[in-house]
């Protein structure tokens, strides 16, 4: 399958500052890449679905201009939260399509003071 | 719309006990179903999926498509089962995007 990682793995920031994720895909080409988002004690809440070289698919509810998702080559998708506030605090999990399955990566624990 | 419910957020048994956690799905297509575990300090990973009609680490699910349940079930588990399992729903028309249940922990006791 495919090694998918995330960095940072974990990032504390200030409020109304902007914070980007990266998902990388290490040894697979990725054309579809997918953010979740995970709050405490709950299930993973899908954002968007990332497509290289075009824009993403935003889910209802997820504001696109606040989640900015660039997927400008096979192996790399970021997600930047922009003037993050501390209700955006939350686990940050991408995962890459491949041979129709998702593999996930380790997820971004983002803190928003 | 499509919805996945796992009723239980947690079950513990002791070891060698018979193992089923729960997972009933909402669809109105053919779906996929799947089993997602994460293990303590672990990314997610996929268990099985019901196309395979496999058996993983001894865990087997049955589609039931007249209840519209995937269950999952072990005969006898074991402490390293002892994870966060999650039910996952693909609809047919979804470009392979996924519905998460809610998520059950497994305890399994020594």
């Amino acid at each position: 399958g495919a090694v998918v990682s995330q960095h940072p793995s974990r990032v504390i920031c200030k409020s109304g500052t902007s914070v980007k994720i990266e998902c990388r895909s290490l040894d697979f080409q990725a054309t579809t890449m997918f953010w979740y988002r995970q709050f405490p004690k709950q299930s993973l809440m899908l954002m968007a679905t990332s497509n290289e070289g075009s824009k993403a698919t935003y889910e209802q509810g997820v504001e696109k201009d606040k989640f900015l998702i660039n997927h400008a080559s096979l192996t790399l998708s970021t997600l930047t939260v922009t003037s993050a506030h501390p209700e955006d605090s939350s686990f940050y999990i991408c995962s890459v399509l491949g041979h129709n399955e998702q593999f996930f990566g380790p997820g971004t624990r983002l803190t928003v003071l | 719309a499509q919805r996945v419910t796992q009723p239980e957020k947690l079950l513990s048994v002791f070891k060698g006990a018979p193992v089923e956690l729960k997972c009933n799905y909402s669809y109105s297509g053919s779906p996929e179903l799947f089993w997602y575990v994460q293990y303590s300090r672990q990314r997610l990973q996929l268990l099985l999926r019901h196309i395979s009609r496999e058996s993983i680490k001894g865990f087997t699910a049955d589609l039931n498509k007249g209840e519209t349940s995937f269950h999952l079930k072990k005969p006898f588990a074991q402490e390293e089962d002892s994870a966060m399992y999650y039910c996952a729903l693909s609809g047919n028309n979804a470009g392979n995007m996924l519905t998460f249940g809610g998520g059950t922990r497994l305890m399994v006791k020594p």
